[in-house]
């Protein structure tokens, strides 16, 4: 199995800060098709998670342009930008060129 | 819009099954895959499998093969998911999820708890 790796577990950030959170893989994601199956979600707490990032860099319908994602291969990272209350919570990469599909460990993000 | 409505909570006994249901809403059920994907605080998620709503073709993750199994009943556009000798570890929340690159939309998922 794809095991993905999310680095740090915890961080703590400023209302208006910035963040980043790097997710990597034990095998290249990109797909025979050519297309890098890289999500990333966020999962406020006693919600289901939400998509927010899908294919490394593409933003979700309704997803603020504050989340930007990048990488390729198996080094993938989450950037968001101007932190608002509402960002906390447990962020998850998780990845769907090979199955079965997986999910890295989650990174908790909180107010310092 | 699009939305994913699961039964609820269950508590069951070990050795006992359940089934959760997942009706979908908003778009045309069989023109997307439905995953289950389970959430537990020490494995984290964990994909389960996927059912072709269309086919009712499925693929398993090797570990839930013979614990789960995927139906879906497109007359009510209704996903299924049951779960057979039941066991502690098997305590969880439980989400189906529609699949297009990503997991778009999720269920509210469904607590399984299994205790004599």
């Amino acid at each position: 199995d794809v095991v993905m790796t999310q680095t740090p577990v915890s961080l703590s950030v400023s209302l208006g800060g910035q963040v980043s959170i790097s997710c990597r893989s034990s095998q290249s994601l990109v797909h025979n098709n050519g297309n890098t199956y890289l999500s990333w979600y966020l999962q406020k707490p006693g919600q289901s998670p939400q998509l927010l990032i899908y294919k490394v860099s593409n933003r979700f319908s309704g997803i603020s342009d504050r989340f930007s994602g990048s990488g390729s291969g198996t080094d993938f990272t989450l950037k968001i930008s101007r932190v608002e209350p509402d960002d906390l919570g447990v962020y998850y990469c998780g990845q769907g060129t090979q199955y079965p599909w997986t999910f890295g460990g989650g990174t908790k993000l909180e107010l310092k | 819009q699009v939305q994913l409505q699961q039964s609820g909570a269950e508590l069951a006994k070990p050795g006992s099954s359940v089934k959760i249901s997942c009706k979908a809403s908003g778009y045309t059920f069989t023109s997307y895959y439905i995953s289950w994907i389970k959430q537990t605080t020490g494995q984290g998620l964990e994909y389960i499998g996927y059912i072709n709503t269309g086919s009712g073709g499925t693929n398993y993750n090797e570990k839930f093969k013979g614990k789960a199994t995927l139906t879906v009943d497109k007359s009510s556009s209704t996903a299924f998911m049951q779960l057979s000798s039941l066991t502690p570890d098997d305590s969880a929340v439980y989400y189906c999820a529609r699949y297009n690159s990503g997991y778009a939309y999720w269920g509210q998922g469904t607590l399984v708890t299994v205790s004599s």
